[in-house]
């Protein structure tokens, strides 16, 4: 159980142009979502809060109309790379916590297998 | 500010030897710490956690983790290593304080010596 799907896997996109990436929460509802870049060799960076029915909240230096979240319904996150450029390249994953009520906060969270964005 | 900290980039160890890798946290509180494991082009996957009570958690796989409060610690360590231990190790702080935000370490890469 608690498994989250993230599409794509991989995606090759020009500069210029936008790039959705989802992830679904599969057998749980999420009212929480988040959303993490990773470079090569380094650590998971944390960009932002995806919160179903309202407004995302994003870590301090990441650009909310640059990367635009949209949590629709409470198994689907969206992440939007808005006028991609080859620095956006990177791989992003998200993760989702399965929403069992107030004592919630303790359960662990359950990571997508990520997307790999290369810009050309 | 919390950090977690994870200082060893890149440790070897031969297949059937014992390991550890190192995870030391800054938290003012006591705090939720988990170990996640990454395959090359993979998510994460969680190995164990711990939130309270007994202070050695058994995860998956063979792994345990030790809470040491006094050294700030949580180290993880398993018997014997298989190849298939081959991959990226993250030890991560939970925040309470902050829902689930997670807090991870720069990660330590293991590779196994056959």
């Amino acid at each position: 159980g608690a498994v989250v799907s993230q599409h794509p896997s991989w995606v090759i996109c020009k500069s210029g142009t936008s790039v959705k990436i989802e992830c679904r929460s599969l057998d749980f509802q999420a009212t929480t979502m988040f959303w993490y870049r990773q470079f090569p060799k380094q650590s998971l960076m944390l960009m932002a809060t995806s919160n179903e029915g309202s407004k995302a909240t994003y870590e301090q230096g990441v650009e909310k109309d640059k990367f635009l979240i949209n949590h629709a319904s409470l198994t689907l996150s969206t992440l939007t790379v808005t006028s991609a450029h080859p620095e956006d390249s990177s791989f992003y994953i998200c993760s989702a916590r399965p929403h069992t009520g107030p004592s919630s906060y303790n359960s662990p969270l359950h990571f997508g297998n990520g997307t790999r964005l290369t810009v050309t | 500010a919390q950090s977690v900290t994870q200082p060893d980039i890149h440790i070897t160890v031969s297949e059937g030897a014992s390991l550890e890798l190192r995870c030391n946290y800054s938290y003012g509180a006591t705090p939720y710490l988990f170990w996640y494991v990454q395959s090359p082009g993979q998510g994460l996957q969680l190995l164990l956690k711990y939130f309270s009570g007994d202070t050695l958690v058994q995860g998956i796989k063979g792994f345990e983790a030790e809470f040491k409060r006094s050294q700030s610690s949580f180290n993880l360590r398993k018997p014997s290593v298989h190849w298939s231990d081959a991959a990226e190790y993250f030890c991560a702080v939970g925040l309470y304080s902050s829902a689930s935000k997670i807090i991870f370490g720069s990660g330590t890469r293991l590779s196994i010596r056959p």
